[in-house]
């Protein structure tokens, strides 16, 4: 297993603007997920991307995937106050391996 | 719906008690998973189960155990409860295809040792 870095640890936005978060990681993986946690809950899946793929979309998410820079990026667009939550990314290594979750990016968006 | 439940949102529990987390998941998972969560430390992996009556140390095992007698059902358990273990904790499924499927979370255990 290997954790996920999130870049910037917080960010916060008006409502309608885009907001951007990354991810790095050290080492070979077969895919990567999304997820977001409101506050005090558990974590939800917004997106995978397989490591033969550069980019997806799902409805207002974009996420690109840079495996040659051991980076990811998820854009939300025309954000809105629902949208605040904090965003973490983790890497899935071969095997049946746990995800690791690093300290994500807490976004907020305000009215 | 697919549901991971958690059988408190909230518990508090004096130090020394022994203490039991329930995780019951209905979409006949192999894979089970216990994370706790604190406040600038991220979600940290505790135990993880591949199977029935199969048990794997996470990064943070010290002070807990784990039970895995029916594949659903997924418990955690905190042998005599600290005050450093007061933390969120998150239970989470998915199935046999491992890293390549999402994970389903539980909606939180936030547990208080007094």
């Amino acid at each position: 297993s290997q954790q996920g870095e999130e870049d910037p640890q917080a960010l916060s936005i008006q409502e309608g603007e885009n907001a951007t978060m990354n991810c790095s990681y050290k080492t070979s993986i077969n895919n990567l997920q999304w997820y977001r946690q409101n506050s005090g809950r558990g974590l939800v899946h917004l997106i995978l991307i397989r490591s033969n793929e550069r980019e997806k979309h799902s409805g207002r998410l974009r996420v690109t995937l840079d495996t040659s820079k051991k980076s990811s990026s998820l854009l939300i667009t025309a954000s809105r106050a629902a949208d605040t939550a904090s965003y973490f990314c983790a890497p899935g290594t071969p095997g049946n391996t746990p995800l690791v979750f690093g300290k994500g990016t807490r976004l907020s968006v305000i009215a | 719906d697919v549901k991971v439940t958690q059988s408190s949102r909230y518990l508090v529990k004096r130090t020394g008690e022994k203490v039991f987390l329930e995780c019951v998941q209905d979409m006949d998972h192999e894979n089970m998973f216990w994370y706790r969560q604190d406040p600038g430390l991220g979600l940290r992996l505790i135990y993880f189960s591949y199977d029935v009556k199969m048990k794997e140390k996470g990064d943070i095992p010290e002070g807990y155990s784990v039970s895995r007698e029916k594949k659903e059902r997924f418990s955690l358990i905190l042998e005599s409860a600290s005050t450093n273990q007061t933390s969120m904790y998150l239970c989470a499924s998915r199935g046999i295809q491992g890293a390549s499927e999402k994970l389903f979370f539980g909606s939180g255990t936030q547990l208080s040792v007094l």
